[in-house]
């Protein structure tokens, strides 16, 4: 059974800051890993998809890496902003489950 | 485009209550997936469709939970009767394919008293 994790399960970072979010998953037999942003009380907002024969992708302020291999992969988001307080939850795909881990909550202090 | 479209947005029961679940995917979308999320954890898959067929539903308590896709677009989630250890966030997504990116709806946020 595909067990991911993320670390560490709440962050806070004054404005300005970079943040670096980690994903681990225990099966690399993956077909792609997605990061997902949620808002207290919504659904799941797709932030970005990497397919399992890539290394990274980027979307604006927004950078995510993906080594199958080790089982690891790492949001990076730049020049963080209060508005990116929110729950980013990594999701792993296998046989087309997804499997997510717990989230890490982030709140950027203004 | 339309996203993901749920109901009741919240609902609160008693007990041993029946409830229901409604989903609209985006159109076009042939698998519809029914996840659980407790508070501080990830969405757990309940049910997966391919069209109107289940496909899988390992995870889904058949002794209480109960769901349908008639017509192959919209479904019905349904628990009967309600535990407290129900109360969570059901999350319906769809995707064009099983290979493909999912989309989720904003969740029904069900409490059971």
């Amino acid at each position: 059974k595909q067990e991911v994790t993320q670390i560490p399960a709440a962050l806070s970072v004054p404005e300005g800051e970079n943040l670096v979010l980690n994903c681990s998953f225990t099966d690399s037999a993956i077909y792609n890993l997605q990061w997902f942003r949620q808002d207290p009380g919504k659904g799941l907002t797709s932030l970005l998809l990497i397919q399992s024969s890539q290394r990274e992708q980027t979307s604006g302020r927004l950078n995510a890496s993906l080594d199958k291999s080790s089982g690891r992969s790492t949001l990076y988001i730049a020049a963080s902003q209060p508005g990116d307080s929110a729950t980013y939850l990594c999701a792993v795909k296998g046989d087309y489950k997804l499997s997510f881990g717990a989230g890490t909550t982030v709140t950027v202090r203004a | 485009e339309a996203g993901v479209v749920q109901s009741p947005r919240y609902k609160i029961i008693e007990k041993k209550q029946p409830v229901a679940f409604w989903c609209n995917p985006i159109s076009g979308h042939n698998t519809l997936y029914w996840y659980l999320q407790n508070l501080g954890q990830g969405p757990e898959l309940l049910i997966r469709y391919e069209n109107e067929e289940a496909v899988d539903d390992s995870q889904l308590p058949k002794d209480r939970f109960s769901a349908e896709r008639l017509k192959g677009v919209d479904s019905t989630l349904k628990i009967q009767p309600a535990e407290l250890g129900d109360s969570a966030v059901y999350l319906c997504a769809s995707s064009l394919s099983g290979d493909n990116e999912q989309f989720f709806g904003p969740g029904t946020r069900l409490t059971v008293l």
